[in-house]
């Protein structure tokens, strides 16, 4: 049982270059969400999803796209990566607005040089 | 909005004690409350949840946390702490009224003392 599953692990990117996180859950949860963790920070809510085709951003979402075509995957872009984008990402899926208990991906370590 | 305090940055405790993690929160209607665990280098785990009715909730791993509306607290507590209970806790609230989607606390680090 595979949970939430988020590649790659690790990516080292120069400023200006775009990418994608990716996160796929295998649980058919509608719920999805991806968080950026930084020291002292906690996790902040970057853009979120309540089903396929539905997405609205979070608490900082500049700098980040998002979107949801299937209930499976939810990809994060950034656009033009910066310095201050270098964290450790991770994305969440809940089952429903009922249960609301969240399960984390493994997390991405993203560093802008 | 709701938010999520987590006042203590750092908590040190020597093996055998007991432990208290402090979590407030700020939501107008009955939240829901969860407890998650991070070791180094890895995801977040959940070791608790309060979604409705008895206010003490066990959890994985030994833990508990209580629920008091009057002081808007739900407190992780650990009556004998374990070496492998190092790790970083985060409180985090998921409204019963908007989006369903969580926030966290800053977070708690434990280090444990042997």
């Amino acid at each position: 049982n595979a949970g939430v599953t988020q590649t790659p692990k690790f990516q080292v990117l120069k400023t200006g270059q775009s990418m994608t996180l990716q996160c796929a859950q295998d649980m058919n949860h509608e719920y999805m969400s991806w968080y950026r963790q930084d020291p002292g920070m906690g996790l902040r809510l970057i853009h979120y999803s309540v089903g396929a085709g539905i997405t609205d951003q979070g608490e900082v979402p500049n700098g980040y796209n998002v979107s949801r075509s299937t209930t499976e995957d939810f990809p994060l872009r950034l656009l033009s990566a910066a310095p201050s984008q270098t964290s450790v990402y991770f994305c969440a899926s809940s089952r429903d607005r009922v249960n609301t208990e969240a399960f984390f991906g493994q997390g991405t370590r993203l560093t802008v040089v | 909005a709701q938010s999520v305090t987590q006042p203590d940055i750092h908590i040190t405790v020597s093996e055998g004690a007991s432990l208290e993690l402090r979590c407030n929160y700020s939501y107008g209607a009955t939240p829901y409350l969860f407890w998650y665990v991070q070791s180094p280098g890895q995801g977040l785990q959940l070791l608790l949840k309060y979604f409705s009715g008895d206010t003490l909730v066990q959890g994985i791993k030994g833990f508990e946390a209580e629920f008091k509306r009057s002081q808007s607290s739900f407190n992780l507590r650990k009556p004998s702490v374990h070496w492998s209970d190092a790790a970083e806790y985060f409180c985090a609230v998921g409204a019963s009224g908007g989006s369903y989607i969580p926030t966290f606390g800053r977070g708690t680090s434990l280090i444990v003392h042997p």
